[in-house]
């Protein structure tokens, strides 16, 4: 059974700060990757979407890498802001196209 | 479009009382699932459907029950509701390729069982 683990579990910044989310998969036979974003107490927003045949993706000042053959994926805020405060979400596709997911990174910008 | 609905946003319900989480989904996307969310904790799959008249159980079938007489609407039901079921509850769905593409997601059911 796929497992995804994401580390560290909660990180605090100060703002202007570059960081990087890690999220690792225990079964590398993916076809993507999606990271999501969710605030508190409201649904998921998807941030990127990169396919297994692709080494990355980026979306403004969002960057999310993928390393099939190690099992690992990164997501890289550049010069972080307080409305980037969220838990970030990784999560991968099973049998049934449904996502298994990590339990997620609480990301805190302090301004 | 509307993208993928659900309803209620909040529910409490007492112990062995029954409901319906409403999900809809405007997108004509074959695939549609219903995920569980516990505090600090990732989505756990509940149930799946591939089409209209097809389902199929997840991780955590115990306890609901779904159906999908349409390609839009994807109802979950609990029949005798427990406070192990208290979670959130997210309905989403994919295009008609299934693999390889964006899952999309509602805004969440927050369900209470007291």
């Amino acid at each position: 059974k796929q497992e995804v683990t994401q580390i560290p579990a909660a990180l605090s910044v100060p703002e202007g700060e570059n960081l990087v989310l890690n999220c690792s998969f225990t079964d590398s036979a993916i076809y993507n990757l999606q990271w999501f974003r969710q605030d508190p107490g409201k649904g998921l927003t998807s941030l990127l979407l990169i396919q297994s045949s692709q080494r990355e993706q980026t979306s403004g000042r969002l960057n999310a890498s993928l390393d099939k053959s190690s099992g690992r994926s990164t997501l890289y805020i550049a010069a972080s802001q307080p409305g980037d405060s969220a838990t970030y979400l990784c999560a991968v596709p099973g049998g049934a196209n449904n996502l298994f997911f990590g339990t997620g990174t609480r990301l805190t910008v302090i301004p | 479009n509307a993208g993928v609905t659900q309803t209620p946003k909040f529910r409490i319900l007492k112990i062995g009382q029954s409901m319906t989480l409403q999900c809809t989904q405007d997108m004509n996307h074959n695939y549609m699932y219903w995920y569980r969310q516990d505090p600090g904790m990732g989505l756990k799959l509940i149930y799946y459907s591939v089409g209209a008249g097809i389902t199929d159980k997840g991780e955590v079938p115990n306890g609901y029950n779904v159906s999908r007489s349409t390609t839009e609407d994807f109802p979950l039901r609990l029949e005798l509701a427990a406070p192990s079921q208290t979670s959130v509850y997210f309905c989403a769905s994919t295009p008609p390729s299934g693999g390889g593409l964006e899952q999309f997601f509602g805004p969440g059911t927050r369900l209470t069982v007291l």
